[in-house]
């Protein structure tokens, strides 16, 4: 597609419910990034897929979340028995980024997915 | 290693005025600089980049001061609008394909 495409974009859940964010990356793009973003903070980098390297999963805040990479394309975020705590704007970003090539990695994002956990 | 430190939190600036954040990183190995804009509801956008080996960049209004040495880049906004009024986060990552770490964002509102 024409960019990042990321559904839902809002969705409200219940604490303990299980949810699945998706990512649909540009086409093309080898990398593919979640960051997550709480009202009036930063991003905070969740876990970064590149290529068919093992995916950086570094940034994942606990064993709830994971996330997985279908044919080298769509992304799904899930986070298990959601907490209050994990009310966020969960965002998607993929690039064209090459292991081992420098250059440019410009990211692009989507317009997140906002969830809500009561 | 892996951080980047940005300041001020939130940043408010007459029309005509000059903008400027400012950014920190530790990990030497960083090797591309961007800042990227974010607007209510949209995702950030890249605004402009620096690599190490230059001292400034220069796009329009918008300006990168690179200071190597002392690990730290700044945007400055020439003649902020109101329309400048956004998050601005800084960024850094290095080449191999590594991730990209974000610096905690800056809150500018352009009084008109």
């Amino acid at each position: 597609g024409a960019g990042v495409s990321q559904s839902p974009s809002n969705k409200v859940t219940e604490k303990g419910k299980d949810v699945e964010l998706r990512c649909d990356p540009i086409s093309g793009h080898t990398a593919l990034y979640w960051y997550r973003q709480s009202l009036g903070q930063g991003l905070e980098f969740l876990i970064y897929f590149q290529g068919n390297s093992a995916p950086d999963k570094s940034g994942l805040p606990s064993d709830r979340f994971s996330a997985e990479r279908t044919g080298g394309s769509v992304s799904t975020l899930t986070i298990q028995r959601t907490q209050q705590e994990d009310s966020a704007v969960y965002l998607c970003a993929s690039s064209f980024w090459r292991q081992g090539v420098s250059g440019a990695n410009v990211l692009t994002f989507g317009a997140g997915s906002r969830l809500t956990v009561l | 290693q892996q951080q980047v430190k940005q300041s001020p939190q939130s940043l408010i600036v007459q029309k005509g005025g000059i903008s400027i954040i400012n950014c920190a990183y530790e990990n030497t190995a960083f090797d591309y600089f961007p800042w990227y804009q974010q607007f209510p509801g949209k995702g950030p956008a890249l605004l402009i980049a620096i690599r190490p080996d230059v001292s400034e960049k220069k796009e329009g209004r918008f300006t990168i001061s690179f200071n190597k040495s002392a690990k730290q880049f700044s945007l400055h906004i020439m003649d902020s609008q109101p329309g400048d009024s956004a998050t601005y986060f800084c960024a850094a990552s290095r080449a191999g394909g590594f991730k990209t770490i974000f610096g905690a964002g800056t809150r500018l509102f352009v009084k008109a």
